[in-house]
């Protein structure tokens, strides 16, 4: 089954800088990368996701890069501001298959 | 509320006592999820649920049950919880090839 990987674990920004979480997926069939955040004490939210007839995609200051090539997609957050420390989570799914396989998590910290 | 709700919000039970965690949603989603969330682990597949009557096995399906007798509810059952089921527990559905829309949480505690 499909395989993902996040990196790194956590990761420590200074408020205003940018952060970028990648995660590498083993299945070359997997069509579809949601990302989710989740903060402390609630459930998991989708904030972006792309589909593999796209090499980019942003929404804000947020934005997801996929290299098919090389197995793997990113997490970019620019300008980041405290309200974006959270655990992120990055998962794949093939087409035709609604279970998402997900990556263990990162846990962003935006120092003020 | 449109939405997906999970009840109790927290719960403590003892070991050996069967308890349900409930999940609800509004959408008509045809599927259903229960994850377990722990340190280190992230999120664990327990069950799945395609529609109504129709569920499998994820990663982690011992001592579990779940039904599906409505599409709207997916309810959770430990037969008889232990201390390794301690977690916090997420619902979740989606209506197809999408994001999941996941629902709070319940955090049980098994003493």
């Amino acid at each position: 089954g499909e395989n993902v990987e996040q990196h790194p674990s956590t990761l420590s920004v200074q408020e205003g800088d940018s952060a970028v979480i990648k995660c590498t997926y083993s299945d070359s069939a997997s069509n579809y990368f949601p990302w989710y955040k989740q903060e402390l004490g609630k459930g998991p939210q989708l904030i972006i996701d792309i589909r593999s007839n796209v090499g980019e995609k942003k929404d804000q200051r947020i934005a997801v890069t996929l290299n098919k090539t090389a197995k793997h997609f990113s997490l970019h957050i620019t300008e980041t501001q405290p309200e974006d420390s959270a655990v992120y989570f990055c998962a794949a799914s093939r087409r035709g298959n609604n279970r998402l396989a997900f990556g263990k998590g990162n846990q962003v910290v935006v120092i003020p | 509320d449109a939405g997906i709700t999970q009840s109790p919000r927290y719960k403590i039970t003892e070991t050996g006592r069967q308890v349900t965690l409930m999940c609800h949603q509004t959408w008509s989603h045809s599927y259903m999820f229960w994850y377990r969330q722990d340190l280190g682990h992230g999120l664990r597949l327990i069950y799945y649920s395609a529609a109504a009557d129709i569920t499998d096995k994820g990663e982690v399906p011992d001592g579990y049950v779940v039904s599906r007798s409505k599409t709207e509810n997916f309810p959770l059952t430990l037969e008889s919880a232990t201390r390794s089921q301690t977690s916090v527990y997420f619902c979740a559905s989606t209506a197809g090839e999408n994001g999941y829309t996941f629902g709070s949480g319940t955090r049980l505690t098994v003493v």
